[in-house]
C-alpha cells in the first residue's frame, strides 16, 4: 500500500503560485495519483488527476517525475477562496483495492 | 439536486446507543464509499461497495456495519458508540471501482459523543 505524505501547511499571498508536494515512495505499477480539495464543514473535492508527466486542467496542474515517487500539485494564481485543505490520495486496484490519503495540506491565502 | 446526501448533518448522542447514518447518491454511480475524518482531519477509508457488494472493509470495530439495500445508497449503523467514535462521517460515490475514478463526496455527518 503506497503512503503519502505532504506538508501540513502552507501559507501564500493572492496572486501567486501555490505548489503542494506528496511524496509516494512506495507507489505501485497500477497507482493513480488524485488531489482533493477541502473546505470547513464541505466534503473534499476532486481537483485532478495523473498517472505520469503531467496533467493540466481549468483548476490546476499536476507534475509526475517519471519515478512516480512524488507528485506536485500546482495552483496557479491563487485567490483568497483557495484557502482550504488540499489532500493527496493513491489509490491501487489490483487483487485488492487499497486507497491511501494523505493528512492534508491547509493552505491559507492571504490579502 | 445534491449529488451525495447523508442524513442526519448533525448527530450528537450518549455513549452505548446505536446509531444509524444514511446516505444516498443520485449520480447512477455503482461504488460507494464510508470515510472517518478524526479532529486532526485524517481521512481514512471504513468501508466500500461495488453494486452492493463489499470490496474494502478497513480494519474497523465490528460495531460498525455497512448496509447496501441498493447501489443508490450505502446506510452505516454503529452499535455500541464510544467517545472514540467522535468524528466527522463522510459518504462517498464513484462511477465504478478502480483507482482512476474520481469521488464525489457528501458534506459529512458530525456525530458527537455525550
Amino acid at each position: 500500500l503506497a503512503k503519502t505524505t505532504q506538508p501540513i501547511s502552507m501559507d501564500s499571498y493572492e496572486g501567486q503560485e501555490v505548489n503542494i508536494t506528496c511524496s509516494h515512495n512506495n507507489i505501485a505499477t497500477n497507482d493513480y495519483i488524485t488531489w482533493y480539495q477541502q473546505f470547513p464543514s464541505q466534503g473534499p473535492r476532486f481537483i485532478i488527476q495523473g498517472y505520469k508527466t503531467k496533467v493540466t486542467n481549468e483548476v490546476a496542474s499536476l507534475f509526475i517525475p517519471a519515478d512516480r515517487k512524488s507528485s506536485t500539485l500546482s495552483l496557479p494564481r491563487v485567490s483568497l477562496s483557495d484557502t482550504a485543505v488540499y489532500y493527496c490520495l493513491v489509490g491501487e486496484w489490483s487483487n485488492d483495492y487499497k486507497l491511501s490519503f494523505g493528512a492534508g495540506t491547509t493552505v491559507t491565502v492571504r490579502a | 439536486d445534491t449529488a451525495v446526501s447523508q442524513t442526519p448533518k448533525y448527530l450528537v448522542t450518549q455513549m452505548g446507543n446505536d446509531k444509524s447514518i444514511k446516505c444516498e447518491q443520485n449520480l447512477g454511480h455503482d461504488t460507494m464509499y464510508w470515510y472517518k475524518q478524526d479532529s486532526k482531519k485524517f481521512l481514512k477509508i471504513m468501508f466500500s461497495y461495488n453494486n452492493k457488494e463489499l470490496i474494502i472493509n478497513e480494519t474497523v470495530p465490528n460495531r460498525f456495519s455497512p448496509k447496501s439495500p441498493d447501489k443508490a445508497h450505502l446506510n452505516l449503523h454503529i452499535n455500541s458508540l464510544e467517545l472514540g467514535d467522535s468524528a466527522v462521517y463522510f459518504c462517498a460515490s464513484s462511477q465504478d471501482i478502480g483507482a482512476d475514478q474520481p469521488q464525489h463526496f457528501g458534506d459529512g455527518t458530525r456525530l458527537s459523543i455525550l
